[in-house]
């Protein structure tokens, strides 16, 4: 049982590149979350999925767009990396059971866009 | 999700309690109060939540106040590896879908 998994570790990106962060979770959970941190700041949620098959925008979605692949897998693309986008990009997915609703994060994904 | 305010940051002796304080005076009568640390530059952990009883489990013990209006969270005897970010969060616990915000968190630092 891996948890979240969260691919590549690391990545740099010139302005106007493309990438997708890859996130996959074993644990069945219906929910699935991307969110960045900044340095010294809290995390912001950038997209979530509630279920399979739907997708929202959370506090900062500009620039991002997201895919829901499968129960499994939930994917971050950035179409046009831009400065701004340097950060660390959790995944995490969420289980609920009765009063219990706990979210499983992933290792992260620090991108640096120069 | 109601809003929580936190210091920014503590000190703590290694060994001694931590006590690690939270406002959140607009809470509402379904919304639990959870806790979750992040270890530098891992993604964040789960601690406990709780909704007005008071909880312990193997990491930590947590107190609300009988209005609810706030909480702290006891680390009973902190380790240098309890050196992290502690986020405080209010959030309803039924349903699949959770829109979480978590804040800046308090910064612990546990001092050798």
């Amino acid at each position: 049982n891996a948890g979240v998994t969260q691919t590549p570790k690391f990545q740099v990106l010139k302005t106007g590149q493309s990438m997708t962060l890859q996130c996959a979770q074993d644990m069945n959970h219906n929910s699935m979350y991307w969110y960045r941190q900044d340095p010294g700041m809290g995390l912001r949620l950038i997209y979530y999925s509630a279920s399979e098959g739907t997708t929202d925008k959370g506090e900062v979605p500009n620039g991002y767009n997201v895919s829901r692949l499968n129960k499994r897998e939930f994917s971050l693309r950035l179409e046009s990396a831009a400065p701004s986008q340097t950060s660390v990009y959790f995944c995490a997915s969420t289980i609920t059971s009765g009063t219990y609703n706990e979210q499983f994060f992933g290792p992260g994904t620090r991108l640096t866009v120069l | 999700d109601a809003k929580t305010t936190q210091p920014t940051s503590m000190d703590c002796a290694e060994g001694r309690a931590a006590n690690l304080p939270c406002n959140h005076s607009t809470i509402s009568g379904n919304e639990y109060v959870y806790w979750y640390r992040q270890i530098h530059s891992q993604g964040p952990q789960y601690i406990i939540h709780g909704l007005k009883n008071n909880e312990t489990n193997e990491m930590a013990s947590l107190i609300i106040t009988e209005d609810r209006k706030s909480s702290t969270l006891i680390l009973p005897h902190a380790t240098l590896r309890d050196t992290a970010v502690y986020y405080c969060i209010v959030r309803v616990a039924s349903g699949g879908y959770q829109k979480v915000t978590f804040g800046t968190g308090t910064k612990l630092q546990v001092i050798p």
